[in-house]
Parts: C-alpha cells; sequence; structure tokens
C-alpha cells in the first residue's frame, strides 16, 4: 500500500529555534499534501493544505508566517515551525492524496517538544 | 459547516465479539467517507475509503457502511481481536466544494483478552 515518510519522528529543542518537518510520499506521486495539528487526546485538526507547485491554504487562525509550508515536489512537503515557542509543542502529522477520489495517506506525525 | 460525530467514544468488549462504531455527518453533499486507525502517538492507518456513490467497502474483518441521505456510516468489526483496540477515526471528504476532509473525535476502542 502507499506510504508516506515523515522526518523526524521525535524532536526538543530550545525555544526560539527553526523546526522543520519532512514529509515523503514514497510510492506515489502527491499532488495534495496537508498538515494537521493533534493535541492530546483530540481529533486531528487541519493546518493546511498544499499543491504541489502552488502557496499552502492555510486554515482560520493558523499564522502562515509562523508555520512556512513547502511543496516544491510531487513527493516532497516540508513544514517548518519558526521561532517555535513551548505553545507549538504538539503532535504533527502530514498526509499525502494523490488524486482526489483517492484515500490520504498519513505519516506517522512528529512529536514536537519546545523547551 | 460540516459537522462529523461518532458514537460512541469509548468502548471495550471482549475478545471475540463483533462490535458496530458509529458516524454521522450534518451535511449530506460528501465526496467520499473515510474510516482510519490510530494507535497511540502513532500516525492514521487508511482501513476503508467509500465514495459517495457506493454503500460499503470490505476489507478482512472490517465492512464500512455509508447512507449519505440520512447522514450515516458504520464501521462494522468481525470477531474482534486484541490488536485491534485503538482509536477508530472517520473522516467525510467535501470533494470539489472543499477539498478538506473533516474528522470526528474517534472512538476509542480497547478489546478485552
Amino acid at each position: 500500500g502507499a506510504v508516506v515518510s515523515q522526518h523526524p519522528s521525535w524532536v526538543i529543542c530550545k525555544s526560539g529555534t527553526s523546526v522543520k518537518i519532512e514529509c515523503r510520499s514514497l510510492d506515489f506521486q502527491a499532488t495534495t499534501m496537508f498538515w494537521y495539528r493533534q493535541f492530546p487526546k483530540q481529533s486531528l485538526m487541519l493546518m493546511a493544505t498544499s499543491n504541489e507547485g502552488s502557496k499552502a491554504t492555510y486554515e482560520q487562525g493558523v499564522e502562515k508566517d509562523k508555520f512556512l509550508i513547502n511543496h516544491a515536489s510531487l513527493t516532497l512537503s516540508t513544514l517548518t515551525v519558526t521561532s517555535a515557542h513551548p505553545e507549538d509543542s504538539s503532535f504533527y502529522i502530514c498526509s499525502a492524496r494523490a488524486r482526489m477520489d483517492q484515500p490520504q495517506h498519513f505519516g506517522d506525525g512528529t512529536r514536537l517538544s519546545i523547551l | 459547516k460540516q459537522e462529523v460525530t461518532q458514537i460512541p467514544a469509548a468502548l471495550s468488549v471482549p475478545e471475540g465479539e463483533n462490535l458496530v462504531l458509529n458516524c454521522s455527518f450534518t451535511d449530506s453533499a460528501i465526496y467520499n467517507l473515510q474510516w482510519f486507525r490510530q494507535d497511540p502517538g502513532k500516525g492514521l492507518t487508511s482501513l476503508l475509503l467509500i465514495q459517495s456513490s457506493q454503500r460499503e467497502q470490505t476489507s478482512g474483518r472490517l465492512n464500512a457502511s455509508l447512507d449519505k441521505s440520512s447522514g450515516r456510516s458504520t464501521l462494522y468489526i468481525a470477531a474482534s481481536q486484541p490488536g485491534d483496540s485503538a482509536t477508530y477515526l472517520c473522516a467525510v471528504g467535501g470533494g470539489d466544494r472543499d477539498d478538506k476532509i473533516i474528522f470526528g473525535k474517534g472512538t476509542r476502542l480497547h478489546i478485552l483478552p
């Protein structure tokens, strides 16, 4: 089945640091990738949708200058959390989809802890 | 605004039982519906995808049904096993109108050995 690789799986860093998370579709071309945030015992909250070669569409309340998304190729999207602070600590999950009639396939998530 | 509700929020059943998880959505104009499984601290595993024109999908011991007009979907798990313990999430896709998928809050399933 389709595989989405997310890296790193876990990162701890100091407040003020920028952190980059990668999401790769390993065996299919992902025209659309999605970035989610999940708080403990909560469901996934969509942060942004990115189509290859286009600017990401951010959900209301998500700061685009804080969470930079790049989808430069059909197999790679990155999320950079700039100047991270403790309130940015969360579980971030990406998903990728080849076409609209195809399922979204999810990465294993990245647990981000900002000290 | 689409809202997705999953009932029950948590469920514990003895191993071997058949069980049904419920999902309802407020806007019947959906493109598709997907069921996922999430293990603690992990990402999501896609279980079944039902297109809006379909009534059900089956994969092994799992069967998902969709009644778009009533805004309901069920996930049936046959002969449950301890390895089925996880959180099950239902998500609906809006299609052309809206590229997003909207998740329910999930049902935490615990299969008792």
